[in-house]
């Protein structure tokens, strides 16, 4: 079946740092969402994109959707104690249900 | 506007037993979808309802079932308990979860239902 991978499984930044997670599918993605899961949370929905190219930022997080619509990446900027957390892409294929990416765990190191 | 409310948070059962979830959606959400969450396995999927419709299926055995009433809350049964099936099973509603382009495939999430099996 259709897969989105994602890319690092894991992830341990110093505070301060920058970090980023990339999203992948073999064939072409309707859109992207985001969510961030906390420690002992559930995921909560972050930004959806849609557009060919689009970028999106909020405050220190940037959002991208490649132009062939077959990857994204989350950027965050001077990572905070705030940031830990799991962070799933998922997106539509066509306009089948949404399949989520395998996550990547962030740590801060203080 | 309530969020996605999920009945039991926490549950113990013994292997062999079986156990029935329940997810009430956000109001005037239609769609509800369910997931297994293990440590280090994601998210996967399980189904997905739409207006008391199966829509879609996950690769999980038959032994776990679900259903949606007419007002779109929704429950997941789990027969034959096995260890494997401890997890956290996360419900989450939208107004339309296959629909990709108009914004109403965004999930909401409930907080869970942390299923032990002993």
């Amino acid at each position: 079946g259709q897969q989105v991978m994602q890319i690092p499984q894991y992830q341990h930044v110093q505070e301060g740092e920058d970090f980023t997670t990339y999203c992948n599918s073999s064939t072409t993605l309707s859109n992207i969402q985001w969510y961030k899961q906390r420690p002992g949370g559930h995921p909560v929905f972050l930004i959806q994109l849609v557009k060919s190219g689009e970028v999106k930022k909020q405050k220190r997080l940037t959002f991208q959707f490649g132009e062939a619509k077959k990857n994204s990446s989350l950027h965050i900027t001077a990572t905070q104690t705030t940031d830990v957390g799991t962070y799933f892409c998922a997106g539509n294929f066509g306009n089948e249900k949404l399949t989520f990416g395998t996550g990547t765990r962030l740590t801060i190191i203080p | 506007k309530a969020g996605v409310t999920q009945t039991p948070r926490y549950l113990i059962k013994t292997r062999g037993q079986q156990v029935t979830l329940s997810c009430s959606p956000i109001s005037g959400h239609r769609s509800v979808s369910w997931y297994q969450q293990t440590p280090g396995q994601g998210l996967q999927f399980l189904f997905e309802y739409f207006s008391e419709t199966q829509r879609n299926k996950g690769n999980f055995p038959g032994r776990f079932s679900g259903r949606q009433f007419s007002n779109s809350r929704s429950e997941m049964n789990v027969s034959t308990l096995e260890l494997g099936d401890s997890a956290l099973y996360l419900c989450a509603s939208s107004s339309d979860a296959f629909s990709a382009f108009s914004g109403a495939n965004v999930l909401t999430f409930g907080a869970g239902s942390r299923l032990t099996v002993l």
